[in-house]
């Protein structure tokens, strides 16, 4: 079993839609969950931090985190076809632990 | 702030030669630096996390004598593919974890990454 599970899509939705991304996980001493997003032949771009549970937004993202059912999600509102991306998640113990990532979920916009 | 850089952004070598990549943290002192390795829609491999002054930890798999890392500063971390092949080719990616600032010390700063080609 993975670490970390990720739908990889590829997802396409139209401009200005609800986009929903999840992540689930094992390893219950994760405590930072992270979402990234890599633009095609670049490096991952931090979007979201979150420690622990709760809900974190930031503009048109919201990042979730359960930590009881071992799911983390991202939100984004009015999408944009700049949003069109690959979405990485990725979740950590802490203390310079080592990251685990998702495989990626492809997102297309479509204007 | 959390600035990291790498060079080359693209390379392409002839089967049989040895590459360097390097991994610059600009703005901050890197403790710890990550390699990582990604293949067209997949998601990013780690190769090996090094610390400062000592010995890198290559996952499993990965060969150490072939994928020789140096992080001999506390801004800058190499990765020398030696004897590439073609099979080597791929996206090369460092992350550098230290804390520039604001209690982040838990965080990855990803550089651009390096796209190597091996002919």
């Amino acid at each position: 079993q993975k670490e970390v599970e990720q739908d990889p899509g590829p997802l396409s939705v139209p401009e200005g839609a609800i986009v929903s991304l999840n992540c689930t996980y094992s390893n219950s001493a994760f405590q930072y969950f992270m979402w990234y997003r890599q633009y095609s032949r670049k490096g991952p771009e931090l979007l979201m931090y979150t420690y622990s549970s709760g809900n974190k937004e930031d503009g048109r993202f919201t990042a979730q985190v359960d930590k009881s059912s071992k799911y983390i999600s991202l939100f984004i509102r009015d999408s944009q076809p700049s949003d069109s991306a690959t979405y990485l998640c990725a979740m950590s113990a802490g203390g310079g632990n080592q990251f685990y990532f998702g495989t990626g979920t492809s997102l297309t916009v479509i204007p | 702030g959390a600035v990291v850089s790498q060079h080359p952004s693209w390379v392409i070598c002839k089967s049989g030669t040895s590459v360097k990549i390097e991994c610059r943290s600009l703005d901050f002192q890197a403790t710890t630096m990550f390699w990582y390795r990604q293949f067209p829609k997949q998601s990013l491999m780690l190769m090996a996390t090094s610390n400062e002054g000592s010995k890198a930890t290559y996952e499993q798999g990965v060969e150490k004598d072939k994928f020789l890392i140096n992080h001999a500063s506390l801004t800058l971390s190499t990765l020398t593919v030696t004897s590439a092949h073609p099979e080597d080719s791929s996206f090369y990616i460092c992350s550098a974890g230290g804390d520039p600032g604001g209690g982040r010390y838990n965080e990855q700063f990803f550089g651009p990454g390096t796209r190597l080609t091996v002919l």
